[in-house]
């Protein structure tokens, strides 16, 4: 089974569309991360969380919120959506050691018209 | 701030040959990593290699190896052996230590021809 885990892995919703992505990890890691990239472009962080109740806004936060509801989980909502967040969406984690790699989701394919 | 840059939107090699993609930085932090990811065409990110900026020796991992110039602020990727399946986009992230954010580079597509 996949570490990370992301659901739904495709999404095509109309504007002005609530929409939830969903991630969830087994590594025990207590960092997670969504990006968002756009085609031909590297990865940009929205939002990052350290622990549970611990939340920040990365690079693009605005249109975007997100909800850590357990060590394991972490959502990315829009709350309406806009057809410029049409994207490749990534949740990651890491632990606070080492390298502190990134471990990537699957991703999701948000498509918004 | 910070910056990676790559200069090379796109590579080709033919198979069995080395290939270096390229990747230089800009940070005012003494503490930072840097990694190399690789994207096939079906999507996800699989991590390459990491290289801190204290280690003295370049990192390597299998067929993967990172030239770190510190002083040139460079990380290239050095891929030998090239196989059909190395295909793929390349990204080049750095992460400073106090922050824990990964800053992405906008990639190199790498084709491996026979």
């Amino acid at each position: 089974d996949a570490d990370v885990t992301q659901t739904p892995r495709n999404r095509i919703t109309k504007t002005g569309k609530r929409i939830m992505l969903e991630c969830s990890q087994t590594k025990g890691h207590d960092r997670m991360y969504w990006y968002r990239q756009d085609p031909g472009l590297g990865l940009q962080l929205i939002y990052y969380s350290f622990d549970v109740k611990d939340i920040n806004k990365g690079e693009i936060s605005d249109g975007y919120s997100v909800s850590r509801q357990a060590q394991a989980k972490f959502s990315l909502s829009l709350e309406s959506a806009i057809p410029n967040q049409t994207a490749l969406y990534f949740c990651a984690t890491s632990d606070n050691e080492g390298s502190n790699e990134q471990f990537f989701g699957p991703g999701t394919r948000l498509t918004v018209l | 701030a910070q910056k990676i840059t790559q200069t090379q939107p796109g590579m080709f090699v033919q198979e069995k040959e080395a290939v270096t993609l390229d990747c230089t930085y800009d940070t005012s932090d003494q503490s930072y990593g840097l990694f190399w990811y690789k994207q096939p065409s079906s999507g996800e990110m699989i991590f390459l290699i990491y290289q801190g900026s204290y280690d003295e020796q370049n990192a390597t991992e299998g067929r993967y190896s990172l030239n770190f110039q510190k002083a040139r602020k460079s990380a290239n990727l050095v891929i030998s052996a090239s196989q059909l399946g190395d295909s793929a986009m390349y990204f080049c992230a750095m992460r400073a230590y106090n922050t824990d954010k990964l800053i992405f580079g906008t990639g190199t597509r790498l084709q491996v021809f026979p």
